[in-house]
């Protein structure tokens, strides 16, 4: 079966640091991607990951373990405006659907003052 | 570019009535898919297409149609509503090759509820 499993909810304050976990189960892989959602909003691409590692983007940064399934999202200097849903993605190139990808439910982020 | 334009922004529809949801992207983009959200549920693959003239099913197909005439258009049509098809629904387009930068645009979605 497929499953992408990632926290319902986080909160956090402004200036901290919050990592948001996601582990995965597909039967193929090719690449895992976390999108930003803002309320009654469509996603926005934040990162891609392919190769085991850590991708830095700004404050943002993607790493991802593919031995153990795993990948996390790390949000560095919260701002008020990252209070979103963060869903994270496989691109599950065994699937039928080539291209298509495979969502979590999504982690909604609450950033406080 | 405009990107991925749907039309319209929000619909309401009577239990039984169809209609027909829209979907245009100007990036030359190969594949197109059809997601749902519901609260709760994360984004589901409704229908895909690799190109122009094929299409084919996702994850919850059932009273939902698509074709793709041309690349750019990707139409999804309610053949008969029913109170479980209200959502919000998604277009979204890739070029369609396995490439690190081939990432999914959105489109702004369509809020549809069916009474």
């Amino acid at each position: 079966g497929q499953n992408i499993d990632q926290p319902t909810e986080m909160t956090a304050t402004e200036g901290a640091i919050v990592q948001i976990n996601c582990t995965y189960q597909t039967s193929g892989f090719n690449g895992l991607f976390w999108y930003q959602q803002h309320a009654g909003e469509a996603p926005t691409f934040l990162s891609y990951n392919v190769l085991d590692g850590l991708e830095e983007k700004g404050r943002f940064s993607s790493f991802l373990s593919r031995s153990k399934g795993y990948s996390y999202l790390l949000l560095k200097e919260l701002q008020m405006k990252d209070s979103a849903s963060y869903l994270c993605a496989v691109r599950d190139i065994d699937n039928q659907a080539g291209t298509a990808l495979i969502f979590g439910k999504g982690t909604t982020l609450s950033v406080s003052s | 570019n405009a990107g991925v334009t749907q039309t319209p922004k929000f619909q309401v529809l009577k239990t039984g009535q169809s209609m027909t949801l829209q979907c245009a992207q100007d990036m030359n983009h190969e594949y197109m898919s059809w997601y749902r959200q519901d609260p709760g549920m994360g984004l589901r693959l409704i229908h895909y297409s690799v190109g122009a003239g094929i299409t084919d099913q996702g994850e919850v197909p059932n009273g939902y149609n698509v074709s793709r005439s041309t690349t750019e258009d990707f139409p999804l049509r309610l053949l008969s509503a029913a109170p479980s098809q209200t959502s919000v629904y998604f277009c979204a387009s890739s070029g369609g090759e396995f490439t690190s930068t081939d990432t999914q645009y959105f489109g702004p979605g369509t809020r549809l509820t069916v009474l």
